[in-house]
């Protein structure tokens, strides 16, 4: 159980584009997910958490115009990033958190991360 | 602000051999301490999750300890084997707070 599905895997295109990632509970609704980046032999910085049904919180440092947060429902959140350029090349990781009573006490459950190349 | 530090940041061993990863964090006031593991290009698999209250969790050939007061956690992976090599991440978690700081990581190798 627990599953976590992240789509693409792998995306490259060319700078100025937008991209769209999607992050999906399979058999579980999250409540919250959470969107990290990730670069080369460096640990998961936390880009943003959202909260389904409201605006995301992001982290310091983050542009929310740039990268878009949307979790409109109990098992999807996206994360668009907007007029992509090289320096925004880097492996983004989504992880969910189940909901209900106790929910701040859940684990995250990870996706399988996505491979963006801006040329 | 949480700082988590790994050492070593890679780790080469022959097959059958133990390994210890460590794990330090800088405040204290941890809920818990989680450990990954990170497969190239994939996301995380939880391996084990430590509450503050306890001092060691098992699973088969992993054990993870954690003392609060100086910081640490450690884990140790018994009988090494191929399979295990990947990049082995720890994550804490301070009481009031929702969100993970993670290591950059322990790149670990078992060669055959």
């Amino acid at each position: 159980g627990a599953v976590v599905s992240q789509h693409p895997s792998w995306v490259i295109c060319k700078s100025g584009t937008s991209v769209k990632i999607e992050c999906r509970s399979l058999d579980f609704q999250a409540t919250t997910m959470f969107w990290y980046r990730q670069f080369p032999k460096q640990s998961l910085m936390l880009m943003a958490t959202s909260n389904e049904g409201s605006k995301a919180t992001y982290e310091q440092g983050v542009e929310k115009d740039k990268f878009l947060i949307n979790h409109a429902s109990l098992t999807l959140s996206t994360l668009t990033v907007t007029s992509a350029h090289p320096e925004d090349s880097s492996f983004y990781i989504c992880s969910a958190r189940v909901g209900g009573t106790g929910a701040a006490n859940q684990p995250q459950h990870f996706g399988d991360g996505t491979r963006l190349s801006i040329l | 602000k949480q700082e988590v530090t790994q050492i070593p940041a890679a780790l080469s061993v022959p097959e059958g051999e133990n390994l210890v990863l460590n794990c330090s964090f800088t405040d204290s006031a941890i809920y818990n301490l989680q450990w990954f593991r990170q497969d190239p290009g994939k996301g995380l698999t939880s391996l084990l999750l430590i509450q503050s209250s306890q001092r060691e969790q098992t699973s088969g050939r992993l054990n993870a300890s954690l003392d609060k007061s100086s910081g640490r956690s450690t884990l140790y992976i018994a009988a090494s084997q191929p399979g295990d090599s990947a990049t082995y991440l720890c994550a804490v978690r301070l009481v009031g707070d929702y969100k993970l700081s993670f290591g950059a990581g322990t790149t670990v190798t078992v060669r055959a």
